[in-house]
């Protein structure tokens, strides 16, 4: 079974400082690991995705995410801040193509001016 | 390419009432997801279909959820009766099952607030 942990609930951090949050998952079996952005009364949108080969992966909006296999974390890293950041952040897991996602309980960031 | 659509946005009902929600997912995309989000966590999946047929409703409450797609395209979901812990926002999802791993597509969800 996979499981996602992400700590800290709330990250509040200044406009044009690095964002940062974190996310470790437990899985039996090489994972597949998401990032998804969630704005109010919205559905999630995909950040990026990690599948395999190159470990520091990129996506929207200037996002990344490295890999660390030894350390089982997936943090997802911006380097500065924009007002517009500012929503919940999903990491998730998965084992194969169509498998479910696996959510943890979501991080949100707040961007202060 | 239009994305994955629910209705209703919103729904307020009483406690044993019923309720449904109905997902359009994208064209093309034979697999579709139900996942129920709680206030303060994760979404967590019920249902998924693989066009009109059931792959895992393993966590479903099937006492009192169901859910079908009988054409392998559009899909709904019931709760009859509900309860007050079934208020969350009801996500639909979809992807294209040959890519591998396929991303999945969420819609803007069913806020259901159960009174």
């Amino acid at each position: 079974a996979q499981s996602v942990t992400q700590l800290g609930s709330h990250v509040s951090v200044s406009e044009g400082a690095l964002v940062l949050l974190r996310c470790n998952y437990s899985s039996s079996v090489p994972p597949y690991l998401f990032w998804y952005v969630q704005y109010p009364n919205q559905g999630l949108q995909l950040l990026l995705k990690y599948t395999t080969g190159a470990t520091l992966v990129k996506g929207i909006n200037g996002f990344e995410a490295e890999f660390k296999k030894s350390e089982t974390s997936f943090h997802l890293t911006k380097p500065s801040a924009h007002m517009s950041d500012a929503a919940e952040y999903f990491c998730a897991v998965s084992t194969s193509g169509n498998t479910p996602l696996v959510f943890g309980k979501g991080t949100r960031l707040s961007v202060i001016a | 390419e239009a994305g994955v659509a629910q209705s209703p946005r919103y729904k307020i009902i009483e406690k044993r009432q019923s309720v449904a929600f109905w997902c359009n997912p994208i064209s093309g995309h034979a697999t579709l997801y139900w996942y129920q989000q709680i206030l303060g966590q994760g979404p967590k999946l019920l249902i998924q279909f693989q066009n009109n047929g059931v792959v895992d409703d393993s966590q479903l409450p099937k006492d009192r959820f169901s859910a079908e797609r009988l054409k392998g395209v559009d899909s709904t979901l019931k709760i009859q009766p509900a309860k007050l812990e079934d208020s969350a926002v009801y996500l639909c999802a979809s992807t294209v099952t040959s890519a591998n791993p396929s991303s999945q597509y969420f819609g803007p969800g069913t806020r259901l607030l159960v009174l």
